[in-house]
């Protein structure tokens, strides 16, 4: 199994909040990516990461920021939770020599 | 944006029935991948098909790319209990992607004794 670990896995916070969901491999892949999941919508990209301080946006950024500052974790930000925000968040892996994903155990996360 | 759609979206069936779930898109893909997810786990990968046309099986899975790589099917032969679980097909568009994945809608499968 891919080394990948996601902090906190249970969250419940109050709108308006910020918020750093954290992820961590041991795996030194290059890519890195976080989704949200939500009935009815499968898996959808939040924002990307192709290297160290190497980032950009995927199709729902919205009221999303990142950081990577080492190859190993990846943080996904929301500066001022809503409860549209309320969701299961997903961090993958890329080893890059494939389209293979490796995926952590997800955050539950709920903003009331 | 790619879009692939996915059917059915749910699926209730009993143990040693036969199922099929498609996956559709428009956008030719330069492969299709498909995950099973267990609740309260993330996605697994189950096979990834790269050629038009190809067939993969696994155990009593069958995963078929669409001749013009635009859809695919998982083909579940005799389903049991421990088939339950949430099937999504996903497609990378290739080239400077970043090996970005666009993920159909998912298919809850149920599967009773």
């Amino acid at each position: 199994d891919a080394g990948i670990t996601q902090s906190p896995r249970h969250k419940v916070t109050e709108t308006g909040t910020p918020v750093t969901l954290r992820c961590h491999q041991t795996e030194n892949h290059r890519y890195m990516y976080w989704y949200r999941q939500d009935p009815g919508h499968g898996l959808r990209l939040i924002h990307y990461s192709y290297g160290v301080k190497d980032t950009d946006k995927g199709e729902v950024s919205d009221g999303y920021s990142v950081s990577r500052s080492k190859t190993e974790d990846f943080l996904l930000t929301l500066e001022s939770a809503t409860s549209s925000q309320t969701s299961v968040y997903f961090c993958a892996i890329n080893e890059g020599r494939g389209d293979t994903q490796y995926f952590g155990p997800g955050t539950r996360l709920t903003v009331l | 944006t790619q879009l692939l759609e996915q059917s059915p979206q749910f699926l209730s069936i009993q143990e040693g029935e036969n199922l099929t779930v498609y996956c559709n898109s428009s956008s030719v893909f330069s492969s299709l991948q498909w995950y099973r997810q267990e609740p309260g786990e993330g996605p697994v990968l189950l096979v990834t098909v790269v050629t038009g046309g190809e067939v993969k099986k696994l155990k009593r899975l069958t995963f078929q790319f669409g001749d013009a790589r635009k859809d695919s099917s998982l083909h579940i032969t005799a389903a049991q209990p421990g088939d339950t679980g949430l099937y999504l097909c996903a497609a990378h568009a290739g080239g400077t992607s970043y090996g970005k994945l666009t993920f159909g809608q998912g298919t809850i499968l149920t599967v009773h004794p």
